[in-house]
C-alpha cells in the first residue's frame, strides 16, 4: 500500500542554525500537507501543495514539492525555540486516504 | 469558530474492556477522520466518513473496532474489546473541500491506556 517516509527521524540544532526534513512517497501523490505537532499536542496543519515543483513560503518555513510529486521538504530557516514539535508530512494519492509519515522531531538548543 | 471536540480527554481500562471516544466536528465539515497515534508514531488512518456513509476503513481492526456516524456529524469509535497495544492517542479530524487550504483540523485527542 501507500507509504510516506521521513527522515531524518530526530534533529537537534542550536538556536539559529537551519533545520530540513524530507518526505518521500513510493507512488505519485496529489497533494501533500505538512503539520507540526507541539509535545503533548495535536497535529495542526501548516500547508497544502499540489502542484508539480511548487514552493511555498511562510515566514521562515519553506515548502517545496518535487517534479514527480513524489517528494517533498520542509526548510526552516533560522530555527527558534518556538520550532520545537515534531514535524509530519502526508501524503494522498486521490484526494482521500492522506497517510502520514512517521515526523521528525525538532528539538532547538538555547 | 469552535474546534474538533473530542471526549473524553484520558481514558484508562483494563484488557478486554470496552471503551468509546466520541467527536464532534466543526459545523459543516462534511468529513471526518479517526486516527490512531502511538507514542512516537505519525498518525494512521482508521476510519474516514464522507456525511454518514464510510469512505476508507481498509486499515481499521474490524474484529474489535467499529465506527458509527449516524446522523452525519457527530461520530463515535468503539473498541470491544481491548488490547494493550490499543493504548495510544485516538485523534479526530475533520475537513472541508470548501475550505480552500485544504488541511485537516484535529481534536485535541483522547489518550487511551490499556493496562
Amino acid at each position: 500500500g501507500q507509504q510516506v517516509m521521513q527522515i531524518p527521524q530526530y534533529q537537534h540544532v542550536q538556536e539559529g542554525e537551519d533545520f530540513t526534513t524530507y518526505c518521500n512517497s513510493s507512488t505519485t501523490l496529489s497533494n501533500i500537507q505538512w503539520y507540526k505537532q507541539r509535545p503533548g499536542g495535536h497535529p495542526v496543519f501548516l500547508i497544502q501543495l499540489v502542484k508539480s515543483g511548487e514552493v511555498k513560503k511562510q515566514k521562515r518555513l519553506t515548502f517545496q514539492f518535487g517534479e514527480a510529486k513524489k517528494n517533498s521538504s520542509l526548510h526552516i530557516t533560522a530555527t527558534q525555540t518556538t520550532d520545537v514539535g515534531t514535524y509530519f508530512c502526508a501524503g494522498s494519492r486521490n484526494n482521500n486516504d492522506m497517510r502520514f509519515g512517521a515526523g521528525t522531531r525538532l528539538t532547538v538548543k538555547p | 469558530e469552535a474546534g474538533v471536540a473530542q471526549s473524553p480527554r484520558y481514558k484508562i481500562i483494563e484488557k478486554r474492556q470496552s471503551v468509546a471516544f466520541w467527536c464532534n466536528p466543526i459545523s459543516g465539515h462534511a468529513t471526518l477522520y479517526w486516527y490512531q497515534q502511538i507514542l512516537g508514531q505519525g498518525p494512521k488512518l482508521l476510519i474516514q466518513f464522507q456525511n454518514n456513509g464510510v469512505v476508507d476503513d481498509s486499515q481499521l481492526p474490524k474484529d474489535r473496532f467499529s465506527a458509527e456516524r449516524l446522523k452525519g456529524v457527530d461520530s463515535t469509535l468503539k473498541i470491544q474489546p481491548a488490547k494493550l497495544e490499543d493504548s495510544a492517542v485516538y485523534l479526530c479530524a475533520s475537513s472541508s473541500p470548501s475550505e480552500g487550504q485544504g488541511g485537516y483540523t484535529f481534536g485535541s485527542g483522547t489518550r487511551l491506556t490499556v493496562v
